[in-house]
């Protein structure tokens, strides 16, 4: 079966950098997604790691171990806007529909 | 415009009493998929869709069903059988089901509330 961990809750200030762990297990890995979602609104797609390394895209960054079954997300220079909650996503047994993680709620103060 | 429209935002029904919640896209995607959101429960998969007239259970399908009869279209029905029907639903849809196309857009969601 599938498990994903993540932190519930982190808090930083503006302008910091965080990083939101993601540890998975699954039986045949086909890729990793996160996602944001900002209260009452619908996720909306960051990133997705099928092959180890750091993906960077502005302010977001993320890495993936496959071998450690490790992910994480690197916010940079944080704002206020970004407070929301970060969802770590892999695949399901046969490939064809993403299991989500339960979502970091991440709260950023000034 | 093109993307993913649940409607509506907000849903009331009484206890014992089924209610379909509508999803419609017009991005040409051959997969779309039904989440239902609890608070810090995440997004758990209820049902999926790879394909016109094909759909497969997830993880929490009992007291759920649907239909794939339009590619455009992908309604989900909650039964009087679902013991907590209150949650906020989250419709998906992506190019494919598989890989990198996987990338999945959301609508904005329905909360649906049980009296």
């Amino acid at each position: 079966g599938q498990n994903i961990d993540q932190p519930t809750e982190m808090t930083a200030t503006e302008g910091a950098i965080v990083q939101i762990n993601c540890t998975y297990q699954t039986s045949g890995f086909n890729g990793l997604f996160w996602y944001q979602q900002h209260a009452g609104e619908a996720p909306t797609f960051l990133s997705y790691n099928v092959l180890d390394g750091l993906e960077e895209k502005g302010r977001f960054s993320s890495f993936l171990s496959r071998s450690k079954g490790y992910s994480y997300l690197l916010l940079k220079e944080l704002q206020m806007k970004d407070s929301a909650s970060y969802l770590c996503a892999v695949f399901n047994q046969a490939g064809t529909a993403l299991i989500f993680g339960k979502g970091t709620t991440l709260s950023v103060s000034s | 415009d093109g993307g993913i429209t649940q409607s509506p935002k907000y849903l009331f029904r009484k206890e014992g009493q089924n209610v379909t919640l509508s999803c419609e896209q017009n991005l040409n995607h051959d997969a779309m998929y039904w989440y239902r959101q609890d608070p810090g429960q995440g997004l758990r998969l209820i049902y999926y869709s790879q394909i016109v007239n094909d759909f497969q259970k997830g993880d929490i399908a009992e007291g759920y069903s649907v239909s794939r009869e339009k590619k455009e279209s992908f309604p989900l029905t909650v039964t009087s059988a679902q013991k907590n029907p209150t949650a906020f639903y989250l419709c998906a849809s992506s190019m494919e089901a598989r890989g990198v196309h996987n990338e999945q857009f959301f609508g904005p969601g329905t909360r649906l509330t049980v009296l």
